[in-house]
């Protein structure tokens, strides 16, 4: 079966310094790649997402940038942390060839900006 | 594109009472509906899905969901609730075709009453 793993858990990191959380999956070959976030008593808000190896794309224009090094593995980065990156990001994946198929989610890092 | 409303922020319920979470779409082109929900600190897990067929979808935990083409809408519901079932629950849905993203709504908050 699938998994998805994402990780820190948790993570505090004061202004100005760089991001790197990661996350994989397994069991599944070629699969489409997420990152939201979702702030405090709100919906979530996709990021990132990816069809492929190398090919990101962005839906909102921020400091963070997302990577995909491995067909599996999906980072999302940032130089400078902002006060407003505080959030919970998420990670998901769903299956690349079929549209009807729901996306997975991982069990998320808390990222708090000191 | 897609658009989703949840039209309750929070639900409070007594314990084995019955609940309805409400969700509405709009789009100009045939969807794909899903529920997910999302404990304390935790990612999102899929309750249920609609795709075709019977508009009547079950799913875990003895949750159920009904689309409606003709009111777009697609409410979740279950006949008698349990405090385990405490958490946000969040109406997405997507374009049946091609890499479509998924559109959530911004989430229903439901707290059981013992």
């Amino acid at each position: 079966s699938q998994t998805i793993h994402q990780w820190p858990a948790t993570l505090v990191q004061p202004v100005g310094s760089p991001l790197s959380l990661e996350c994989t999956v397994e069991g599944t070959s070629n699969p489409n790649l997420y990152w939201y976030r979702q702030a405090a008593g709100r919906g979530l808000q996709l990021l990132f997402y990816s069809v492929g190896i190398g090919q990101i794309s962005s839906e909102v224009p921020q400091n963070l940038s997302a990577s995909r090094p491995q067909d599996r593995q999906f980072i999302l980065s940032s130089k400078k942390l902002l006060l407003s990156d505080s959030g919970f990001y998420l990670c998901a994946w769903s299956e690349g060839s079929y549209s009807n198929q729901p996306q997975h989610f991982g069990d998320g890092t808390r990222l708090s900006i000191l | 594109a897609q658009s989703v409303t949840q039209l309750d922020s929070q639900v409070p319920v007594f314990e084995e009472a019955p609940v309805e979470l409400r969700c509405n779409y709009s789009s100009s082109v045939s969807v794909y509906l899903f529920w997910y929900v999302q404990y304390p600190n935790q990612g999102l897990q899929l309750l249920l899905k609609y795709l075709s067929g019977s508009t009547l979808v079950k799913g875990i935990n003895g949750f159920e969901a009904e689309f409606n083409k003709s009111q777009t809408s697609f409410h979740l519901r279950k006949p008698s609730v349990h405090i385990s079932d405490t958490a946000e629950y969040f109406c997405a849905v997507k374009a049946n075709f091609g890499n479509e993203k998924l559109t959530f709504g911004t989430g229903t908050r439901l707290t059981i009453i013992p």
